[in-house]
This record gives structure tokens, sequence and C-alpha cells, in this order.
């Protein structure tokens, strides 16, 4: 069966420094794996996704996010966040070939000044 | 890019009303899907959609109907609003299996 955790449910970082977004994943089968970014009072944005390419993915806006099997892991890295990344970020895995997406419980991210 | 459009960003309606959500997309794509969202209980799928006139029930379908008469639109539909069903709501679409679904903004409805 699928999952997802989210391992923080919020990260505080100071503008300029790295994000980490961590994102843990059970699959049965290949996996397709996404990032999105919500804003206060708006829709999901995706960021990136992962669909069995290559297993670093750039996204939009500096992030990236690396797929690990062996650790089934699929976090999400930024080298140096600005206050606009303030948001909440969602982790989705979907199996290849099903319509059904298991989002994880979300990260909120805070910029500090 | 794609765009999904959500008719309403806010509706405030009364218990007992039905109620109905539209959503557009212009991507020609096949799936489309409605969720709410509501704090720590994150998005839960309502009803998703593969193809005009489908619809298959997610994890909350109760209380909720859908109508796909053209591949473009998808409606949500609340028989007899309660205040249970204030929300916000969230309509997307996809093309394939498993491929990234695109969101729209959302509509914040309230039933009082």
């Amino acid at each position: 069966a699928q999952s997802v955790t989210q391992l923080d449910s919020h990260v505080s970082v100071s503008e300029g420094t790295p994000v980490l977004l961590r994102c843990n994943y059970s699959s049965s089968y290949s996996p397709s794996l996404f990032w999105y970014v919500q804003h206060p009072n708006k829709g999901l944005q995706l960021l990136l996704k992962y669909t069995s390419a290559a297993t670093l993915v750039k996204g939009i806006n500096g992030f990236e996010a690396e797929f690990k099997k062996s650790e089934t892991s699929f976090h999400l890295t930024k080298p140096s966040a600005h206050m606009s990344d303030a948001a909440e970020y969602f982790c989705v895995v979907s199996d290849l070939g099903t319509y059904k997406y298991i989002f994880g419980t979300g990260t909120r991210l805070k910029v500090l000044a | 890019d794609v765009k999904v459009t959500q008719s309403s960003r806010y509706l405030v309606k009364r218990t007992g009303e039905k109620v109905f959500l539209e959503c557009v997309q212009d991507m020609d794509h096949e799936n489309m899907f409605w969720y709410r969202q509501d704090p720590g209980l994150g998005l839960r799928l309502i009803y998703f959609s593969y193809d005009v006139k489908m619809k298959e029930k997610g994890d909350i379908p109760e209380g909720y109907s859908v109508s796909r008469e053209k591949k473009e639109r998808f409606s949500l539909i609340l028989e007899s609003a309660s205040t249970n069903q204030t929300s916000m709501y969230l309509c997307a679409s996809s093309f394939g299996r498993g491929g990234p679904q695109h969101f729209g903004d959302g509509t914040r409805l309230s039933i009082l």
C-alpha cells in the first residue's frame, strides 16, 4: 500500500540559508513522486515531479529533490531561502498506472528575516 | 500552462441548500478530481472522473455528487448542504495515470 510521511510539520529557516523538507514514502510499484507548494488561500502549485527518469529532479523557483530508492526518500531542498518561499509544502506519491494520489500532511515553512 | 478554473473563490450558503461548485480545465485532460482540505485532516478525495460521464467515489463521497457532461468541466454538488461541509474545496486535473495533477485556486465554502 502507498503511504507518504512528511517528517516535519513545521520548519523555520533564516533568509539566505538552505531549506530541507523531508519526505519518506512507501509504494508497491514504480512510484511517481511530486512536491507541491500552497500559499495561503490558494491552490496547490506543482514544484517538481519524479517519474522514473533522472533521480535528481529540478523544479521551479530553485527547488530540487533527489529520489533515493534505497532510503525510500524524496527530500526537497533549496540552497538559499527567500521570504516568498514561506508556504505549506506537500509531498505526494502515486503509483504509475493508477488514479490514486496519496498526500503527505504538509510541512509549513517559515522564513525569518 | 495548464489552467484549472474554479467558478467561485468564496461562497456562503445556508444549510439545506443545493450547492454547485464548478471547475473547468483547458488542457484536454481526461482526469478530474474534487478534494476538500481541512486543518489537521489534509486533502481528502471526494470524487474523481477519468472520462466524460464516468465517475468514481473517493474517500469521503457521502453528501456529495458529481457531474461530468463535457471533458473540460467537472461539477461538485452538495445535495443538501450541512455545516460540516464548510471547507476549502480544490479541483484538479491530470493527464494519464499517475501524471502530475494541476490544481485550481480553490473555493472556500461556508455553510451557515
